[in-house]
């Protein structure tokens, strides 16, 4: 199994409401990546989990937050979202420290809040 | 400041001749180096990869050149396929960091 799975596919939210985007994998990778995408824009890094521990928050704001309840499962937990912040969130996995370390990553989910 | 660049949006190529996308690194840093190919409202996926150590890579249709002094790596598609029209991402790494950074994309068409 070499896929990383992410659900919903599509999400649409008010301002106010509370969602989760989930991410899963099945390839005993030990490091798990939320990125986010604007159009026409690179993959935008925002937290990394290594071993089920937050390693890396790229200054992200507090209305999203990651949780890494097991190695296999990573969730993206939002919050009083704002209209900017529609875009498609990928999840990524990898092996971390292999000498031909790589991103597996989900299709994506595509928020847009309105 | 954007460390990964590759500066053509948009390339279109006809079908059979040779692709090459480019991409600069200002990093020295970085040791490995990634390019992945995306479709529209999918995640991106690995194409292929180089390390600093070579300055070649091939695999199939798609080989990856490194020049470490330049700073500058290029991924040719040889030959291309209308199923090759899709986003390119190169994405540079330090291993010691695990942290991937990717340039802002190049669009191929492959036109029939």
């Amino acid at each position: 199994d070499t896929e990383v799975t992410q659900t919903p596919k599509h999400l649409v939210m008010g301002m106010t409401n509370k969602k989760s985007l989930k991410c899963e994998q099945h390839m005993g990778h030990r490091a798990m990546y939320w990125y986010k995408q604007k159009a026409k824009k690179p993959p935008e890094l925002m937290f990394v989990y290594s071993y089920e521990k937050l390693s890396i928050n790229e200054s992200v704001p507090s209305r999203f937050s990651p949780e890494c309840p097991n190695s296999s499962l990573l969730n993206l937990h939002l919050h009083a979202l704002q209209p900017e912040d529609s875009a498609l969130y990928l999840c990524a996995s990898s092996p971390w420290g292999a000498s031909d370390e790589k991103l597996f990553f989900g299709s994506g989910t595509q928020l847009s809040v309105l | 400041d954007q460390q990964v660049k590759q500066n053509s949006p948009s390339l279109s190529v006809q079908e059979g001749r040779i692709s090459i996308l480019n991409c600069d690194y200002t990093n020295s840093m970085f040791d490995y180096f990634l390019w992945y190919k995306k479709y529209p409202a999918e995640g991106p996926t690995f194409l292929i990869s180089i390390s600093s150590i070579k300055d070649k890579n091939e695999d199939g249709r798609f080989t990856v050149f490194l020049n470490k002094s330049a700073k500058h790596l290029s991924l040719h598609i040889v030959p291309s396929q209308p199923g090759d029209s899709a986003v390119y991402f190169c994405a540079a790494s330090a291993r010691t960091g695990n942290q991937f950074y990717f340039g802002t994309g190049t669009s191929l068409t492959v036109i029939p």
